[in-house]
């Protein structure tokens, strides 16, 4: 099993739908979760750190479900701009602080 | 603060060329991070230093590659002989974290640097 599972997509949203993306970790011991944004050609930036409790930013909302190790991101009204690869997260994994999904590609269409 | 800054931004060489790859973290982060980023493959782990030292090279590819963090502000990533199959976008990253044994909750975000694109022909 790979450490951290993603869809790849790609998913083709119209602008104002609601989509979720998903992804699995397999080290229980992991404590830091993240969703990280790419843009085309781009650098990788933090979107949103993944708490226990869940926690919103806006329209985005994330989840972690520890007993199924499994992180959530859900974007409300979809915006042209959301156009991009969301990459999940998770830390530690032996001596490797943080360890990357593959990214979920989302294109958000008019 | 100017970020993470990676020299050059692009790089087109010939196989069997030695390449070099700059990284000038953060100030005041004492983690570094270089990954590799393919289509194939996504983003690869291929070092880590804490504090200067490096912690896991496991990602290293072989012998051909080889990093180094002389110092707090200043890394690079070299290969040599360069192949074909090198060919990628390595990106340089910096945080501030404690050691990785007590990482915590919301702890160590890395910032990326634009990344270097590498062709290799």
């Amino acid at each position: 099993r790979k450490e951290v599972e993603q869809d790849p997509g790609p998913f083709n949203v119209p602008e104002g739908a609601t989509v979720a993306f998903n992804c699995t970790y397999s080290n229980s011991a992991s404590q830091s979760f993240f969703w990280y944004r790419q843009d085309c050609r781009k650098e990788p930036k933090l979107l949103m750190s993944v708490y226990s409790s869940g926690n919103e930013d806006g329209r985005f909302t994330a989840q972690l479900n520890r007993a199924s190790q499994y992180i959530s991101l859900l974007i409300r009204d979809s915006k042209l701009s959301d156009s991009a690869t969301y990459l999940c997260v998770v830390g530690p994994s032996g001596n490797t602080p943080l360890v990357f999904g593959k990214g979920t590609r989302l294109s958000v269409i008019a | 603060d100017a970020g993470v800054i990676q020299s050059p931004r692009h790089e087109v060489t010939e196989m069997g060329q030695e390449v070099t790859l700059r990284c000038k973290p953060i100030s005041g982060h004492n983690s570094l991070f270089w990954y590799r980023q393919t289509m194939m493959r996504g983003l690869e782990l291929l070092i880590y230093f804490n504090n200067n030292v490096p912690i896991d090279d496991s990602g290293m590819p072989e012998d051909r590659f080889s990093a180094k963090m002389p110092n707090a502000s200043f890394s690079t990533l070299k290969i040599q002989p360069s192949e074909p199959r090198d060919s990628a976008v390595y990106f340089c990253a910096s945080s501030l974290a404690p050691s990785v044994i007590s990482w915590g909750r919301g702890q160590g975000e890395a910032f990326f640097g634009q990344g270097t694109r590498l062709t290799v022909v």
